[in-house]
């Protein structure tokens, strides 16, 4: 599975949207990009996922870029339960063996 | 549904103790898997199964042990416990097949800290 690149941290006022850039540059053509997060101490918690198109649900929505190499998951309204590790993944759907890598994430801190 | 359900939430244990982390899952799901959390490192895969009598190894298995005789069960098994071994466990699960999404539940983790 490819490696991804994120910014350590970032901050938001809340109310604002959160934008958080994730780079995945050697991502091959069946790996999905997976955006978790995870609030302070708990267990890492699903946001979103995409192959190509951009995508939308009631927390966030993921763009990806046309040449698939990098991608930027979007809080619409960032509230002060947003503030947690934001981590970007990529992953192939082939075969059961299916593992992530995982790095350190983006600190998200949102703010009053 | 309770999810994916971790216990103990904190263990201390001396050196060379043993302990089983339980791992339960209320979904029917196939995939499980063990991951630790250490401060600077992102999530290791322990051990992970595919389902019942089916079990491999992750990226970090030394020390460790599983087995995955019902759907529902995952124990991990420390067995003489190392100061190397404290960290957050965390327990996940998803389906296979045709419901699978990708999507991974993560249970609350464990604490394990070995003197």
């Amino acid at each position: 599975d490819a490696k991804t690149t994120q910014p350590p941290s970032m901050d938001c006022a809340e109310g604002r949207a959160a934008n958080l850039p994730c780079n995945h540059s050697t991502i091959s053509g069946n790996e999905y990009v997976y955006w978790y997060r995870q609030i302070h101490s708990q267990g890492p918690q699903y946001i979103i996922h995409g192959l190509k198109n951009n995508e939308t649900n009631e927390m966030a929505s993921l763009i990806i870029t046309e040449d698939r190499k990098s991608s930027t998951l979007i809080l619409p309204h960032a509230t002060l339960r947003d503030t947690a590790v934001y981590y970007c993944i990529v992953r192939s759907n082939a075969g059961n063996n299916r593992k992530l890598i995982w790095g350190l994430g983006t600190s998200l801190a949102v703010n009053p | 549904n309770a999810g994916v359900t971790q216990t103990p939430k904190f263990q201390v244990l001396k050196t060379g103790q043993s302990m089983t982390l339980q791992c339960a899952q209320d979904m029917n799901h196939e995939y499980m898997s063990w991951y630790r959390q250490d401060p600077g490192m992102g999530l290791r895969l322990i051990h992970y199964s595919v389902g019942a009598g089916i079990t491999d190894q992750g990226e970090v298995p030394n020390g460790y042990n599983v087995s995955r005789s019902t759907t529902e069960d995952f124990p991990l098994r420390l067995l003489s416990a190392a100061p190397s071994q404290t960290s957050v466990y965390f327990c996940a699960s998803r389906p296979t097949g045709a419901t699978n999404t990708g999507e991974l539940f993560f249970g609350e983790g464990s604490r394990l800290t070995v003197l």
